[in-house]
């Protein structure tokens, strides 16, 4: 079945250190997208990559990384410079960037620093 | 299975009509629904809504949940083309499982 996938849903991290947060799609679509969502507020975009081998940030970049070396795979790097990382990420994907197609997004990765 | 329905799917406005964007939703375990306009990139976040009867509102936009009958309305008063977009309403569990509905696809001719 088509779909986007993250991996793992649960992730603890001591303060410090770099962790990485998979995100996988089997749609076939051009665009990918990183979300960030805390208690009270909704989705927050981190990075999004439009095509291959390219991405922009979003509104909250900062302290994150991102690659995008095949279409299918899109991952995100919670780095220490992030000062508050505890969170709900999504990923999602579109199947153009230029066109109001909606986004689909995965299951998410609660992360939790302690 | 959660479900959210909008209606309509598509709408064709002119500028300065008012129109109303429905989301009716069926859960098994309601936390929040959210609103969105999504253009040609991500989708920005417009509302979130927890208590019913509580009208939220920002600038020409507006909206009211509605936990009794289910359901949700946007509002948008005096439409200019800007406001062409589509409008994703969400319901968020408290698994933190997001059910999407399809969108309303507004489009606002001047």
């Amino acid at each position: 079945d088509g779909g986007i996938t993250q991996s793992p849903k649960y992730l603890f991290r001591k303060e410090g250190q770099n962790v990485t947060l998979s995100c996988e799609q089997n749609l076939n679509h051009d665009a990918m997208y990183w979300y960030r969502q805390d208690p009270g507020q909704g989705l927050r975009l981190i990075y999004y990559s439009q095509i291959v081998n390219d991405f922009q940030k979003g509104d909250i970049a900062e302290g994150y990384s991102v690659s995008r070396e095949k279409k299918e795979s899109f991952p995100l790097t919670v780095t220490s410079a992030q000062k508050n990382p505890t969170a709900f990420y999504l990923c999602a994907s579109s199947i153009s960037p230029t066109s109001t197609d909606t986004q689909y997004f995965g299951p998410g990765t609660r992360l939790t620093v302690l | 299975e959660d479900k959210v329905v909008q209606s309509p799917l598509s709408l064709v406005v002119h500028e300065g009509d008012t129109v109303t964007l429905n989301c009716s939703y069926e859960v098994t375990n309601f936390r929040s629904l959210l609103w969105y306009k999504q253009e040609k990139k991500a989708p920005t976040f417009l509302f979130m809504l927890t208590s019913s009867g509580i009208e939220k509102k920002s600038g020409r936009l507006s909206s009211i949940l509605d936990k009794k009958e289910l359901f949700s309305i946007l509002n948008i008063t005096a439409t200019q083309t800007g406001d062409s977009a589509v409008y994703l309403c969400v319901h968020q569990g408290g698994s933190e499982k997001l059910v999407f509905g399809k969108g309303t696809k507004l489009t606002v001719n001047p």
